[in-house]
């Protein structure tokens, strides 16, 4: 069985763009989760998604947004980039319960300039 | 507010047993989760704990006690392999995982 799968492994902005990151979960699985885990540091709660709706938001300005498809992948956007956004952007999925195990991708790097 | 507390850092030889703490306030509580994050890698989950006591899973056990608000990971007979870092993750009533910051453990010789 397939893991949840992220796209790209790295990525480099500059200060001011957008970046978009992409998320599989594993099949079956209905919710997805994103958590910003900055270098040396624990896993910030993003965004929750469960069949295609927003379903909780961390403590994340509205610049960070995303959605989930009907195939329950995800995408995350960050506009006006800032230094400080230069993370690693992990994703999670589960069943979609709520409170079940969540499993993660290898990430995704992202790093502004 | 909430809050997780563990260690930052903790050292511990090769084939002993260590011991990692995690006290909590949260406003919901539905269950500690323990996660390992080798360097460069993601979150791998290893035991979660809905109910006062013990889980053991292999060299990894963990431990909850919801009246004190408290639980550990305990790993025993340590392997270089296992040096990682460490989060305990509190399941709230807002349907997310709240992660603490992290013991980084090291492995000696």
């Amino acid at each position: 069985e397939a893991g949840v799968t992220q796209s790209p492994t790295h990525l480099i902005k500059t200060r001011g763009q957008q970046a978009t990151l992409r998320c599989s979960p594993i099949s079956g699985h209905t919710s997805v989760y994103w958590y910003q885990q900055a270098l040396g540091l624990g896993l910030q709660f993003l965004l929750w998604y469960d069949e295609g709706e927003e379903r909780n938001r961390g403590n994340f300005p509205p610049r960070f947004s995303g959605r989930q498809f009907p195939n329950y992948s995800s995408e995350l956007n960050v506009n006006a980039l800032e230094l400080e956004d230069s993370a690693l952007y992990l994703c999670a999925s589960s069943l979609g319960r709520g409170t079940d195990t969540q499993y993660f991708g290898p990430g995704t790097r992202l790093t502004v300039l | 507010g909430q809050s997780l507390e563990q260690p930052s850092e903790v050292t511990a030889v090769e084939g002993a047993i260590v011991q990692i703490n995690c006290t909590y306030q949260t406003s919901g509580f539905y269950g500690l989760s323990w996660y390992q994050q080798h360097d460069g890698g993601a979150p791998t989950f290893l035991s979660y704990n809905a109910l006062d006591g013990l889980e053991e899973t292999g060299r990894f056990s963990s431990f909850l006690s919801r009246s004190d608000s408290y639980g550990y990971l305990l790993l025993q007979e340590l392997q270089m392999k296992d040096s990682a870092s460490y989060f305990c993750a509190v399941g709230t009533g807002a349907n997310n995982l709240f992660f603490g910051t992290g013991t980084r453990l090291t492995v000696i010789p």
